[in-house]
This record gives C-alpha cells, sequence and structure tokens, in this order.
C-alpha cells in the first residue's frame, strides 16, 4: 500500500518554464513533508520542506503548496532550467515515532533547453 | 552541514562473497540511520533502522541474517551483504539523523554488483 502517492511519473518542461509535481497522503498523521532530488548514480539531497501548519513554503526558485484539507502537497519549480533535471522525490513522515520516511514513486523531470 | 557519506561508491564481488558498506555522518552525530535499497527507475525501499547502540529494526521481507547492520557509534554505521547473490545487486543509500532533527540526510550510495 503506497502511502505517499506522486503524479506525474515524468515531466518534459521547457526552460523558464514552470514545473508542478504533485504528491497526497491519506495518513493525517504525518506531519513533516519533505521533498529530495536525486540525480542519476547519487543519493538524494534534501530541497525543501513543510509542516502542516504552513501552506506554502519558498526557497529560491522551489515552492511547496501544502493543502491540509486535501491532504495534498505539490512542488513548484519556477522558471525550470535544464540543471534541474531529475528524479524528484516527495515523502511524509511522523517525526516523534522514528520518523520512518515515507516516499512517493518519484517524478522525473526534463528541462530542454 | 550535514554531510553523510558511504564506502565504497561501487563494488563488484563474486557470488557467495560478502560486502561492508560504510555509512559516516561526517559533521553531526546520528542517533538514528537508515539503510535503504534502490532498484533503477525506482523509489527507495526502506530495509532497516538502526539507533546507536541498538539492534537494527527491519522491515519485513528484508532478511537480517543476510543484510546485517551496526551501528556501533553516533558517526558509523555498516551495512554488510553476507554470501551475495547476483540478485542482491542493487543501488545501497543511508541515511542519517539526529535526535533533534526531522529530516535525514542522505548518502551518496553504493552501487553493488555481484557476479
Amino acid at each position: 500500500q503506497q502511502q505517499v502517492k506522486q503524479s506525474p511519473q515524468s515531466l518534459i518542461v521547457q526552460k523558464g518554464g514552470i514545473s508542478i509535481i504533485n504528491c497526497a497522503y491519506e495518513n493525517t498523521a504525518f506531519d513533516y513533508f519533505p521533498w529530495y532530488q536525486q540525480f542519476p548514480g547519487k543519493g538524494p539531497a534534501l530541497l525543501i520542506a513543510i509542516r502542516p501548519d504552513v501552506s506554502e513554503k519558498k526557497e529560491g526558485r522551489f515552492t511547496i503548496s501544502f493543502n491540509k484539507s486535501a491532504k495534498q502537497f505539490s512542488l513548484h519549480i519556477m522558471d525550470s532550467q535544464p540543471g534541474d533535471s531529475a528524479t524528484y522525490f516527495c515523502a511524509a513522515s511522523i517525526t516523534n515515532t522514528g520518523n520512518q520516511f515515507y516516499f512517493g514513486t518519484g517524478t522525473s523531470l526534463t528541462v530542454i533547453p | 552541514g550535514a554531510v553523510v557519506s558511504q564506502h565504497p561508491s561501487w563494488v563488484i564481488c563474486k557470488s557467495g562473497t560478502s560486502v561492508k558498506i560504510e555509512c559516516r555522518s561526517l559533521d553531526f552525530q546520528a542517533t538514528t540511520m537508515f539503510w535503504y535499497r534502490q532498484f533503477p527507475k525506482q523509489s527507495l525501499m526502506l530495509m532497516a533502522t538502526s539507533n546507536e547502540g541498538s539492534k537494527a529494526t527491519y522491515e519485513q521481507g528484508v532478511e537480517k541474517d543476510k543484510f546485517l547492520i551496526n551501528h556501533a557509534s553516533l558517526t558509523l554505521s555498516t551495512l554488510t551483504v553476507t554470501s551475495a547473490h547476483p540478485e542482491d545487486s542493487s543501488f545501497y543509500i543511508c541515511s542519517a539523523r539526529t535526535s533533534h532533527q526531522e529530516t535525514q540526510y542522505f548518502g551518496p550510495g553504493t552501487r553493488l554488483l555481484v557476479l
């Protein structure tokens, strides 16, 4: 049973465009939602994270939008660049119970020049 | 800050041999370390969680006698793949966190190829 559902599986965006990746969850006990970026052959790197008491968080070109009532959160990459081409994973965890991460299935983003 | 290293970055071994992978937190003390396995174009699959000084907790379906995990210090955890077989070939990634951190910091991964 997939605790966190992620879409789309793959995404192609023109340079300068906006990339949007969506995730949904069922467990309302989740209280921490990070996004990771992974390049081929490398480990995931933390991109940005949010807690459910905030509806939006922005860091540079990356923004998380969080909708608690809909149990959805999304990553927006503004002004997408070819260097952003990577696989993106959302995750969710319950921080006071060992903090096991439940990962989405990943989105392969390709930004074309 | 929050750098996690893994060694080796890749390893090729013969079937039946054992392979040890090290995971180190370089600039923080990791009370908890996690080991993941990742197949090509797939998500990360949690194998086990280890707390410093305690036995690892394995996920369902992961053989603890095959994947030996030791978390002997606050900066080092090791994963030993015993009697490796070709089906154990995969990308193994560790992550680490402290008791005060919400997030996990990942190592660069270790590519294992068993011939």
